[in-house]
């Protein structure tokens, strides 16, 4: 079964940082360009970061560019997102998802909430 | 960067009617175009990309047609659980893939 399992969410201080984890299985995982896609309390999707499948090429939407750093660890078979500087705006739902283009599949995510 | 732009924001329909939701993007996509479901409390599953072209798994009663700034989709004959939240998204002018701000299906 291909799945994807995200961990490391949590409440975090303004101008703290976390690191986001996603464990994949039921693929090849070095196969994949990955990204993480987060869903702020009730509102859209936004896709935040990407990360082809050797690591080589990466892509940050403007409003995370020098704050968060994707990153993957092919022999692990897992994807990580370290989140510093964090803002309120940051809070949301942080999906991993499999793919670039179209987002084929998508863990059922870890939530990040940045209040004092 | 592309902005979508979906329409209607909530759209209510009664069960075992057609539902088309539409979805306009502000340049050309060409045929990168992919939709979304989501429901309450859980993660967007891939329906249908390529503007036509259904996922693994997702029934005939999803349709997608369309080109460069207009797409639609159609669920033929709703089912209970095809109430949901819909997401478009293009992937042709990359990075970034944008969504659009979704339409909520709702019961009529």
């Amino acid at each position: 079964e291909v799945q994807l399992v995200e961990s490391g969410g949590g409440l975090v201080q303004p101008g703290g940082s976390l690191r986001l984890s996603c464990a994949a299985s039921g693929f090849t995982f070095n196969d994949y360009w990955m990204s993480w896609v987060r869903q702020a309390p009730g509102k859209g999707l936004e896709c935040v970061a990407n990360i082809k499948q050797d690591g080589s090429e990466k892509h940050y939407v403007d409003s995370v560019k020098g704050r968060f750093s994707i990153s993957r660890d092919n022999a692990g078979n897992s994807l990580y997102l370290q989140m510093n500087s964090l803002r309120a705006e940051d809070t949301a739902v942080y999906y991993c998802v499999r793919g670039h283009y179209q987002l084929e599949v998508w863990g059922q995510g870890t939530t990040v909430t940045v209040s004092s | 960067e592309i902005v979508m732009t979906q329409s209607p924001a909530t759209l209510s329909v009664s069960p075992g009617e057609r539902a088309t939701l539409s979805c306009r993007a502000s340049q050309s996509v060409s045929s990168k175009l992919a939709w979304y479901q989501q429901k309450p409390g859980q993660a967007p599953r891939l329906l249908i990309y390529e503007v036509s072209t259904r996922a693994t798994g997702i029934p005939a009663r999803f349709s997608g047609s369309g080109s460069g700034t207009e797409f639609t989709l159609t669920i033929s004959s709703l089912q209970s659980e095809d109430f949901a939240v819909y997401y478009c998204q293009q992937y042709n002018n990359w990075p970034p893939i944008t969504f659009g701000q979704g339409t909520r299906l709702e019961i009529k």
